[in-house]
């Protein structure tokens, strides 16, 4: 059982939009809706900012959306702002009550 | 408030043993899974395990099946990752999180233990 697999990187300018790919198989993404995203801030713990694939918790910004095409997931921040800029994790239900992480993105603001 | 309390930083020799634990408040300890998530340094997020207090019900990710027991005492709401040899390898942070549903979203994070493993 492979990590997700995410860019390394990924950069944009403040205002506009970008989107991180998270790429599983047909036995985790492909299987369910139901992927996570986590923003990490250096020295910080990290936050859940998407859920259920597109499920945004209370307090998190209508800037981020989640979607799922097939075993691909994807995360888009519209409006970037400089406080966008951090580590980004997807985390995919991959059945028997297991969960499996993506390699993590670093955003950079540019 | 749902909060996850974490036992402090620890700096251990190879070959060592180690348990850290993890208090859980706020909410019913016995109706989530609790598990726990390693961070290299530098690295990424690792999904460890998680266990059911109410059942001990415990999973474990692939990469570390048998080298960590993962476990709850429910009657005082904490839980604990233990190693009985730790490596050089194992130096890592370790973040306890709280498991909403079956689906599993991590919705509560500890603060996170600093385990530091050299001779």
């Amino acid at each position: 059982q492979s990590a997700l697999t995410q860019p390394a990187s990924v950069s944009g300018s403040p205002g506009q939009s970008i989107t991180i790919s998270c790429t599983g198989t047909s036995s985790d993404v492909g299987s369910y809706n139901l992927v996570s995203w986590y923003q990490q801030h250096p020295g910080e713990v990290p936050k859940l900012m998407i859920y259920e694939g597109n499920k945004r918790p209370s307090g998190v910004s209508n800037r981020f959306s989640g979607s799922k095409s097939g075993n691909t997931a994807s995360l888009t921040i519209s409006g970037l702002q400089a406080e966008d800029e951090a580590d980004y994790y997807c985390c995919s239900y991959a059945g028997s009550s297991t969960l499996i992480f993506g390699g993590g993105t670093r955003l950079t603001v540019l | 408030e749902v909060q996850l309390e974490q036992s402090g930083a620890e700096v251990k020799k190879p070959g060592e043993s180690l348990k850290i634990s993890c208090k859980g408040s706020g909410y019913s300890f016995t109706k989530y899974w609790i598990g726990w998530v390693r961070q290299m340094p530098g690295k990424g997020l690792e999904w460890m395990g998680i266990i059911y207090p109410g059942d001990s019900d415990t999973r474990y990710g692939p990469s570390f099946q048998g080298q960590v027991n993962i476990s709850a005492d429910k009657s005082i709401s904490i839980a604990y990752l233990q190693w009985s040899s730790l490596k050089a390898s194992d130096t890592a942070m370790y973040y306890c999180a709280r498991f909403r549903g079956w689906e599993l979203v991590i919705d509560y994070w500890g603060q996170g233990t600093l385990v530091t493993v050299s001779s």
